[in-house]
């Protein structure tokens, strides 16, 4: 099946910091997801990007389907951004909410 | 609103007990899945239901057993659990199974078996 790599697993930032996070799958997907799980343990979907840049605020995301990455960029780091950032796909074909999610990326932000 | 709701947050059951976790959306969508998490791993899919109908078994044990009630509702009844599966039980939903949409995930019920 379908792997997902992402990286680094732990991230340490002081706040005001700017982070990059990667995330690369071995096969072609028609859905990526990010999502970042704050430690209550709600995954909160920050952005659906199978191929394309979007930005929301202090977040961006860029993914390049056709060299099987994407990205995802925090800028001005807060401490209300720690918790864990996941990367989904789900394999071209696949049902849509079979998603194989990375193992993480656990981000620190300290004050 | 791109909302699902979980009920209850945190459950505590014996072994022997019976008890159900529940899922509710109003957001039209008509594919909605269990997913379970385990701590400091990703989650995994259960089940996916399309259209009311079971699609997929992720060969879950049968102590788990999904239901759902019509395309607002998702439940899962877990019966003679095992301490193994105390986890956080993650529901989902998106517009249908087949299209390239955004999946939501609601915040979770927190499941300790004793």
């Amino acid at each position: 099946g379908i792997q997902v790599e992402q990286s680094p697993p732990d991230l340490i930032l002081q706040e005001g910091a700017n982070s990059t996070l990667r995330c690369n799958f071995s096969d072609s997907v028609n859905n990526l997801q990010w999502f970042h799980q704050n430690p209550w343990g709600q995954l909160i979907n920050l952005f659906y990007i199978p191929s394309g840049t979007k930005q929301n605020g202090r977040l961006s995301a860029t993914t390049v389907a056709t060299e099987r990455y994407s990205l995802l960029y925090i800028s001005s780091s807060q401490t209300t951004d720690s918790g864990v950032y996941f990367c989904a796909v789900v394999n071209y074909g696949g049902s849509q909410g079979n998603l194989i999610f990375g193992k993480g990326t656990k981000l620190s932000v300290k004050p | 609103d791109t909302e699902v709701t979980q009920t209850p947050k945190h459950l505590v059951m014996g072994m022997t007990n019976k008890k159900s976790l529940k899922c509710e959306q109003h957001m039209g969508h008509r594919a909605m899945y269990w997913y379970k998490q385990k701590a400091k791993k990703p989650p995994e899919l259960m089940f996916v239901y399309s259209y009311e109908k079971l699609s997929i078994n992720e060969s879950v044990p049968s102590r788990f057993s999904p239901e759902c009630p019509n395309s607002s509702l998702l439940n899962l009844h877990l019966h003679a659990l095992q301490p193994e599966d105390s986890a956080l039980y993650l529901c989902a939903s998106t517009l249908t199974e087949s299209s390239g949409n955004t999946i939501y995930f609601g915040e979770g019920s927190w499941l300790t078996v004793v």
